[in-house]
C-alpha cells in the first residue's frame, strides 16, 4: 500500500514564526502536492512538484514556499506564519500524469497560528 | 469557471438506511470523476473513479453514477453503517497537458445508531 507520512499531526505556532511541514512517500511517486482544507471549501492546491527540485504554484501559493530535494520528500514552508494560515494541511502523491489521477493522501497536519 | 458543487452540505441518517449524495460540476475538458471518503482526522481515500464513458461504478455498498450530459454524479450508500460516518468529496480532473483537479467542498455524513 502507498504510504504518505506527514511528520506533524498537530502544531501550534505564533504569528511570525517559520513553520516547516514535512511529507514523505514510499512509493516512488513522481508527483507530490500540498493542499489546505478549510471548512466549507474544497481542498485548495498550494504547490505541487512533478520532479526533484521542480515546483509549480497551485491556486493559493501566497505566503508559502516548498522544497523537494529528494523524490520521496516534499516540504511546505511558511516563512512567517499568520493567523489566516490556520488550517488543515494535506500532502498527497501520485505516480505521474499518465495515470488515472488518484491522489494518495497523508493523515494531515492541523496547524493553529496564534 | 471550473466548479464542483456538492449537496447536501451535511446529512444525518439512521444505521441501515440508504442515502444519496449529489455532485454537480462545470468542468471542461472533463477527464474523470472520483469520489473520496475522508474519515475525521484522516486524509481522503479514493472510493471510485469514472471516466466519460462510464455511468455506473460500484465498490461494495457504494455505487457512483455519472451523467456526462447533465454533468451530474451521485454516490449512493446502501445499508449504511456507523463506519460510513465521514466526509465524501467529489473530485473532477481536467483533461489538460498538466495535472488539474477540482475538489468539491464535501458532504458530511453522520450515521446514527
Amino acid at each position: 500500500d502507498v504510504k504518505v507520512t506527514q511528520s506533524s499531526r498537530y502544531l501550534v505556532k505564533r504569528t511570525g514564526e517559520k513553520v516547516f511541514l514535512e511529507c514523505v512517500q514510499d512509493m516512488d511517486h513522481e508527483n507530490m502536492f500540498w493542499y489546505r482544507q478549510d471548512p466549507g471549501l474544497g481542498l485548495r492546491l498550494i504547490y505541487f512538484s512533478y520532479d526533484v527540485k521542480m515546483k509549480e504554484k497551485g491556486d493559493i501559493p501566497e505566503g508559502y514556499s516548498v522544497s523537494r530535494e529528494k523524490k520521496e520528500r516534499f516540504s511546505l514552508i511558511l516563512e512567517s506564519a499568520s493567523t489566516n494560515q490556520t488550517s488543515m494541511y494535506l500532502c498527497a502523491s501520485n505516480p505521474g500524469v499518465e495515470n488515472t489521477g488518484e491522489l494518495f493522501f497523508g493523515e494531515g497536519s492541523r496547524l493553529t497560528v496564534l | 469557471k471550473n466548479q464542483v458543487e456538492q449537496s447536501p452540505q451535511s446529512l444525518i441518517i439512521l444505521e441501515g438506511k440508504n442515502c444519496t449524495l449529489q455532485c454537480n460540476y462545470t468542468v471542461s475538458p472533463f477527464s474523470n470523476l472520483r469520489w473520496y471518503k475522508q474519515d475525521t482526522g484522516r486524509g481522503p481515500v479514493s472510493l471510485t473513479i469514472m471516466t466519460f464513458s462510464e455511468n455506473t461504478k460500484s465498490n461494495g455498498r457504494y455505487t457512483a453514477t455519472l451523467d456526462a450530459d447533465t454533468k451530474q454524479s451521485s454516490l449512493h450508500i446502501t445499508a449504511s453503517q456507523l463506519s460510513d460516518s465521514a466526509s465524501y468529496i467529489c473530485v473532477v480532473s481536467l483533461l489538460t497537458g498538466g495535472f488539474k483537479t477540482i475538489f468539491g467542498a464535501g458532504t458530511r455524513l453522520f450515521v446514527k445508531a
